[in-house]
């Protein structure tokens, strides 16, 4: 199984600043035969479902905020939030979808300092 | 708007089956793979498993190979998961989700969930 390990495991920002979570992955999600990486980044926020941000690593799902960028490629992966504005306050996850069992990193809890 | 609504959770004993259902709307359901996630309580995300556009194909995460079916009904816009030789950690919170394509695309969206409790 691919194991997806995030860090840090929290972090607290205050609003206006940059939070980053990086993501790695136990072997390559990049595929050779169209050269994407297979790796999506959800938000849950409380008693929420999780919600999709990024998918394809670096695209930004239709209606997310701008603030919110995906990058990295082959193991390392990093989800950015330029701004960050209370309503982003919420547990980030990556996840691998290229080898089954598709699995989640443990996740990322982002808190207003 | 993609709609997914999940019932059927409850409190069950250790080795008793329980069954899921997803029931979906405002999409063509029969066109698009479907997924069960999970979420322990206070804990991550599970993958628990997917089955394709047309029912054919199915996987399974590790932890319930062999005692977890999922299936799907086009006719009736409803997926499920049969989950039998229960155990206290099936505990969570578990999620329905519509798949971007028929097999093995992306989570796209999500149910709101349903409590499964396993206690004795």
């Amino acid at each position: 199984d691919i194991v997806m390990t995030q860090s840090p495991d929290s972090l607290a920002v205050s609003l206006g600043e940059r939070a980053t979570i990086n993501c790695k992955s136990s072997q390559s999600v990049l595929s050779s035969s169209n050269n994407n990486n297979y790796v999506a980044w959800f938000q849950q926020k409380p008693r929420q479902p999780p919600k999709l941000l990024i998918y394809w690593a670096a695209v930004r799902e239709s209606g997310v905020p701008d603030r919110f960028s995906g990058s990295g490629s082959g193991t390392d992966f990093t989800l950015t939030i330029s701004s960050l504005q209370a309503e982003d306050v919420a547990v980030y996850y990556c996840q691998q979808y290229y080898g089954i069992p598709w699995t989640f990193g443990q996740g990322t809890r982002v808190e207003i300092k | 708007q993609v709609q997914l609504v999940e019932s059927g959770g409850g409190v069950v004993q250790p080795g008793r089956s329980l069954r899921l259902s997803c029931e979906a709307s405002r999409f063509a359901f029969s066109s698009y793979g479907m997924h069960w996630v999970r979420q322990a309580p206070g804990k991550g995300l599970e993958w628990v498993a997917v089955i394709s556009y047309d029912g054919r194909n199915k996987e399974y995460g590790d932890s319930v190979k062999g005692r977890f079916t999922i299936s799907r009904d086009n006719f009736k816009n409803t997926m499920y998961l049969q989950m039998d030789s229960l155990r206290v950690e099936d505990t969570g919170v578990y999620y329905c989700a519509k798949d971007s394509g028929r097999w093995l695309q992306l989570i796209h969206r999500w149910g709101q969930g349903t409590l499964v409790t396993v206690s004795s």
